[in-house]
């Protein structure tokens, strides 16, 4: 079967740096991608790897190792704004999202 | 700019009841629209997609259909909930198809959450 597996719930601090993993065995991949979702809320996209290595936006960075079947997702400068759930979602062979439960992340000052 | 509106935002229906959720997409042309569902503790399960009008796939056999009268319209109903039908329904749409090469992005709803009694 097909698996996206993430920490359900992490905990950092204020102005820190917390790295989120998400390691996945899927029938091929097609792209891995980072939502976040705050409570209620819908998802809103955050960063897409296809090729190994490190995606860098802002404070958010992204790195991918296919041939590990791992990602992760860096945060840095932590804001109180930044707790959310953060969901993996990997694209498999037949194009189709293959979606984690989501790591919820909580920012404590 | 192109925006996505869902409705409404929360419902509490009976069992055995009818359900109607609506989305439409304004600013853009031709969307690949999508319904999923997100239960508390797992992922996001995709239930229907629709590459154009009248044109609908099922991803998981169950009690809802979905249906595309117009361009920019998707709705997702059912004759008779069940209480497994709860949860929290997003409707999404993007530019490319899954199969295209590229972020396939999804820009979501703000979210339908239906509580079944």
């Amino acid at each position: 079967g097909q698996n996206i597996d993430q920490p359900t719930e992490m905990t950092a601090t204020e102005g820190a740096i917390v790295q989120i993993n998400c390691t996945y065995q899927t029938s091929g991949f097609n792209g891995l991608f980072w939502y976040q979702q705050h409570a209620g809320e819908a998802p809103t996209f955050l960063s897409y790897n296809v090729l190994d290595g490190l995606e860098e936006k802002g404070r958010f960075s992204s790195f991918l190792s296919r041939s590990k079947g791992y990602s992760y997702l860096l945060l840095k400068e932590l804001q109180m704004k930044d707790s959310a759930s953060y969901l993996c979602a990997v694209k498999d062979s037949n194009y189709q999202l293959i979606w984690g439960a989501g790591t919820k992340l909580i920012i404590k000052p | 700019s192109q925006t996505i509106h869902q409705w409404p935002a929360t419902l509490v229906q009976p069992v055995g009841s009818p359900l109607s959720l609506e989305c439409t997409v304004e600013g853009t042309s031709n969307p690949n629209l999508y319904w999923y569902r997100q239960a508390a503790g797992r992922g996001l399960q995709l239930l229907f997609y629709s590459v154009g009008i009248g044109q609908i796939s099922s991803e998981v056999p169950q009690n809802l259909s979905a249906s595309r009268p117009q361009d920019r319209q998707f709705i997702l109903s059912s004759k008779k909930l069940l209480l497994s039908d709860s949860g929290f329904y997003l409707c999404a749409w993007s530019d490319l198809l899954a199969s295209d090469s590229g972020a396939n992005v999804l820009t979501f709803g703000a979210g339908s959450r239906l509580t079944v009694l």
